[in-house]
């Protein structure tokens, strides 16, 4: 079944508003990835995130990865039209190697 | 230099018919995996393989679906007795494998996507 949730599904905001999208697992993760899915494109790789309470940030983007590792979280600062796309979290369980994607948080932006 | 590709980028067929799909990795990457995503979901993993270790085939939906590969090259995602609902997007992935984190523990590098194949069962 799913072990990566994340939420919400959408989210529609005015550019120049900020946006989140959450990343939940029930089992602790060996690492967070971060992809981005422009419309009709493939998946991107933004971020990979390893360490227990690790922040990265790329411009806008700021990444977290929870203590327990279990949880991650994108936030983006003052979106704009080009950040509009599906942003997908994906966390490596221990065991095994299979790359559990959440099912996207999908982000439209009007100007 | 050159990224994922994959062939052919469309693919319509009948039910019942059987498909091979084709990824060409990025050299030198020694894991690929094979990603299945239905219209307007998420990403659904397929199998990994990882250079000459046994493949990762826990999730392949059923019997009807295989992958080859030969090395660290070319992969070949086969689909016998097409039914309707394996019309998706099938991409491909590769990256260079595992790493060594900060912390000690082994983690997988980060996947390079190919352009996917669009596969619709009539």
């Amino acid at each position: 079944g799913q072990q990566v949730m994340q939420i919400p599904q959408y989210q529609h905001v005015q550019e120049g508003e900020d946006f989140t999208t959450y990343c939940n697992s029930s089992t602790t993760l060996s690492n967070i990835q971060w992809y981005k899915q422009r419309p009709g494109g493939h998946p991107v790789f933004l971020i990979q995130l390893v360490k227990s309470g690790e922040v990265k940030k790329q411009k806008r983007l700021t990444f977290q990865f929870g203590e327990a590792k279990k949880n991650s979280s994108l936030h983006i600062t003052a979106t704009q039209t080009t950040d509009v796309g599906t942003y997908f979290c994906a966390g490596h369980l221990n065991s095994g190697y299979a790359l559990n994607f959440g099912k996207g948080t999908s982000l439209l932006v009007t100007p | 230099g050159a990224g994922v590709s994959q062939s052919p980028s469309n693919k319509v067929t009948e039910k019942g018919k059987d498909v091979e799909l084709r990824c060409d990795p990025i050299s030198g990457h020694t894991a690929l995996y094979w990603y299945r995503q239905r219209l307007g979901q998420g990403l659904e993993f397929l199998i990994y393989f990882q250079g000459n270790s046994a493949p990762d085939k826990s999730g392949l939906p059923s019997d009807r679906f295989s992958a080859e590969r030969t090395g660290e090259s070319v992969s070949t995602l086969t689909i016998q007795r097409t039914q309707q609902e394996d019309s998706a997007v099938y991409l491909c992935a590769s990256s260079l494998g595992e790493f060594l984190a900060g912390d000690g523990r082994h983690s997988l590098d980060t996947q390079y996507f190919g352009p996917g194949t669009r596969l619709t069962v009539l």
